[in-house]
């Protein structure tokens, strides 16, 4: 089993609407958690962290569930730029570990 | 800012070639991560260098080697290379600590033919 696992979608929506993924993690002794931006044939880019107390960056929303362990990303008035995939980033050991990606389209 | 910089951006080799892959991490960062993606995967992870000492080891073949140098850069060494080698190769660094993010660079696009 993969430690960071996600669902690859793709997650296909309008302009405007609110999208959610989850991201479980298998290493209850994970302490970092992050949500990476890749687009087609680029490097990922940081997006944001997950802190235990959730964070919020204008239309983006990450929150953690160390009970259930999960993370996950909201994203509110999606955009057409928003389309890409976004990858969960954690693990228990010092090395960051990708889960699998979730597709993002949004479409006009 | 200085980001995290990899040389070539592209690379075509031949199968049985060699490869030499180059980063540079962001300055004062102590870690720097390799990572492979092929197509339609998530990177990777195939080895890690804290402060110039190898750290961690992943999926990296045999064929392949790597080191850290003094001023921190990192060297990626590829021999014999097979077609299934090909894909984008990331070096990411970041500062050991608590809940420190890493950072990409652009990544090589090896193609062997």
């Amino acid at each position: 089993r993969k430690e960071v696992e996600q669902d690859p979608g793709p997650f296909n929506v309008p302009e405007g609407a609110t999208v959610a993924f989850n991201c479980t993690y298998s290493n209850s002794a994970s302490q970092s958690f992050f949500w990476y931006r890749q687009d087609c044939r680029k490097e990922p880019k940081l997006l944001m962290s997950v802190y235990s107390s959730g964070n919020e960056d204008g239309r983006f929303t990450a929150q953690l569930n160390r009970a259930s362990q999960y993370i996950s990303l909201l994203i509110r008035d999606s955009k057409l730029s928003d389309s890409a995939t976004y990858l969960c980033v954690g693990g228990g050991s010092y090395i960051p570990t990708f889960g699998r990606g979730t597709s993002l389209i949004v479409h006009p | 800012a200085a980001g995290v910089i990899q040389s070539p951006r592209h690379l075509i080799k031949e199968k049985r070639e060699t490869a030499t892959l180059k980063c540079y991490p962001i300055p004062r960062h102590d870690t720097v991560y390799w990572y492979q993606q092929g197509p339609g995967q998530d990177p990777q992870f195939l080895i890690s260098f804290y402060e110039k000492m190898q750290s961690d080891k992943g999926s990296i073949p045999d064929r392949f080697s790597a080191q850290q140098f003094s001023d921190y850069h990192s060297e990626l060494n590829m021999s014999s290379l097979e077609l299934g080698d090909s894909a984008l190769y990331f070096c990411a660094s970041r500062s050991r600590g608590p809940n420190t993010e890493a950072f990409f660079g652009q990544g090589t696009r090896l193609t062997v033919v």
